[in-house]
């Protein structure tokens, strides 16, 4: 079945840049998504890229897609405190007929001052 | 915009006790999702709804039950609440089943305990 995994914890300086690393194991057509969520808030959409693709950029963001080793990034460059969160990593595959999400667990980005 | 809202934002209840958690979303979307957020866990699907009319399990859908009430509105009630089922409740929408890009948006959620 699909499966998501992230790393739990990642600790910056502000102004360097963060990435956060997630793999997946869908093979199939695939949608992958970038969520934030801040302390007591819903999740926020960051970004996404299709499995057709290798990179997106948009602003601070870079999500990178290595599709041979079902591994995916996201690079925040110059890295401020208003981004510490926690970031999931999420997927869906129309092909397998599934109808929602799969989340990995969350990686808790600090950003130290 | 006021997107996917819930209600409430916070509950407290006695294990056996009943509650409705309410969802509507003002997006004009099709399929609706109810989520639960355990620490370390990220989010699991409890029930979801591809369109008005049905309604699926998903990953966790025992001790739960939904109503797709109409377009906006989806439902999820906890008849007898069980200390098992405290935890951070989201809500969820996109546009259409199929295929394409169509990312879930999400409610603030819902805090529930069950003491």
């Amino acid at each position: 079945g699909e499966d998501v995994e992230q790393s739990l914890f990642l600790s910056v300086r502000e102004g360097d840049s963060s990435v956060i690393n997630c793999t997946y194991t869908d093979s199939s057509s695939t949608y992958l998504y970038w969520y934030k969520q801040e302390p007591g808030a819903g999740l926020q959409l960051l970004t996404y890229i299709f499995s057709n693709m290798d990179m997106k950029q948009d602003q601070r963001l870079t999500v990178l897609l290595n599709k041979k080793d079902k591994h995916l990034s996201l690079r925040i460059a110059d890295t401020q405190t208003g981004d510490s969160a926690i970031y999931f990593c999420a997927e869906i595959s129309y092909d397998t007929g599934r109808r929602a999400l799969t989340f990995g667990s969350g990686t808790r980005l600090q950003v130290q001052p | 915009n006021a997107g996917v809202t819930q209600t409430p934002k916070f509950q407290v209840l006695k294990t056996g006790q009943s509650m409705t958690l309410q969802c509507a979303q003002d997006m004009n979307h099709n399929s609706m999702y109810w989520y639960r957020q355990d620490p370390g866990m990220g989010l699991r699907l409890i029930y979801y709804s591809a369109s008005e009319g049905t309604t699926d399990k998903g990953e966790v859908p025992n001790g739960y039950n939904v109503s797709r009430l109409n377009k906006r509105e989806f439902s999820l009630r906890l008849e007898s609440a069980a200390p098992s089922q405290t935890s951070v409740y989201f809500c969820a929408s996109s546009s259409h089943q199929g295929s394409g890009n169509q990312p879930q948006h999400f409610g603030d959620g819902t805090r529930l305990s069950i003491l």
